[in-house]
């Protein structure tokens, strides 16, 4: 079993849609947990970086976090097509110097 | 601001060829170092990590190896260069905390073709 788990999609909305990225994990040591976004042949990009449970907005973009059910979530508003990408969540334990990815989310924003 | 370099940034390479990328990072100091593969549609698999100058921890067995000759240098390498290491190659640092490290951060990528 994978550490992070995430569903590959792809994902496609349409334009104004809000959307919903999820990863699940096994490992109850991760404390810090990011979102970041890939476009196509490029590096990710740092979105979200939250530590422990709670809620962290920026912008368009909700981080939520639900430790009790190992489960992370990524809140899209208003999506644009710009917003089309891979969304990769990453997370790793406290004291501890590697990060666990999940395998990406592609999504598709349609004018 | 720091920045984080990759060269090249594309590459192609017959089988059994040797391979050396290069990552370097501006505007840090003492920064967590770390090689990723990414394979085509898939996510990113740890190759190797490096907390200091000499220090390089690996992840995977494999034919490639890691060398952190500078603090803010890193550099991936490989004798005889197989078909399965085609892959898209990013390098990342992370700011040092204590025993751990902040968040990471990317570089722009080196793209792998072995023929």
């Amino acid at each position: 079993q994978k550490e992070v788990e995430q569903d590959p999609g792809p994902l496609s909305v349409p334009e104004g849609a809000i959307v919903s990225l999820n990863c699940t994990y096994s490992n109850s040591a991760f404390q810090y947990f990011m979102w970041y976004r890939q476009y196509s042949r490029k590096g990710p990009e740092l979105l979200m970086y939250t530590y422990s449970s709670g809620n962290k907005e920026d912008g368009r973009f909700t981080a939520q976090v639900d430790k009790s059910s190992k489960y992370i979530s990524l809140f899209i508003r208003d999506s644009q097509p710009s917003d089309s990408a891979t969304y990769l969540c990453a997370m790793r334990p406290g004291n501890f110097n590697k990060f666990y990815f999940g395998s990406g989310t592609k999504l598709n924003v349609k004018p | 601001s720091q920045t984080i370099h990759q060269w090249p940034a594309t590459l192609v390479q017959p089988v059994g060829s040797p391979l050396s990328l290069e990552c370097t990072v501006e505007g840090t100091s003492n920064p967590n170092l770390y090689w990723y593969r990414q394979a085509a549609g898939r996510g990113l698999q740890l190759l190797f990590y490096s907390v200091g100058i000499g220090q390089i921890s690996s992840e995977v067995p494999q034919n490639l190896s890691a060398s952190r000759p500078q603090d803010r240098q890193f550099i991936l390498s490989s004798k005889k260069l197989l078909l399965s290491d085609s892959g898209f190659y990013l390098c990342a640092w992370s700011v040092r905390r204590g025993l751990s490290t902040d968040t990471q951060y990317f570089g722009p990528g080196t793209r792998l073709t072995v023929l």
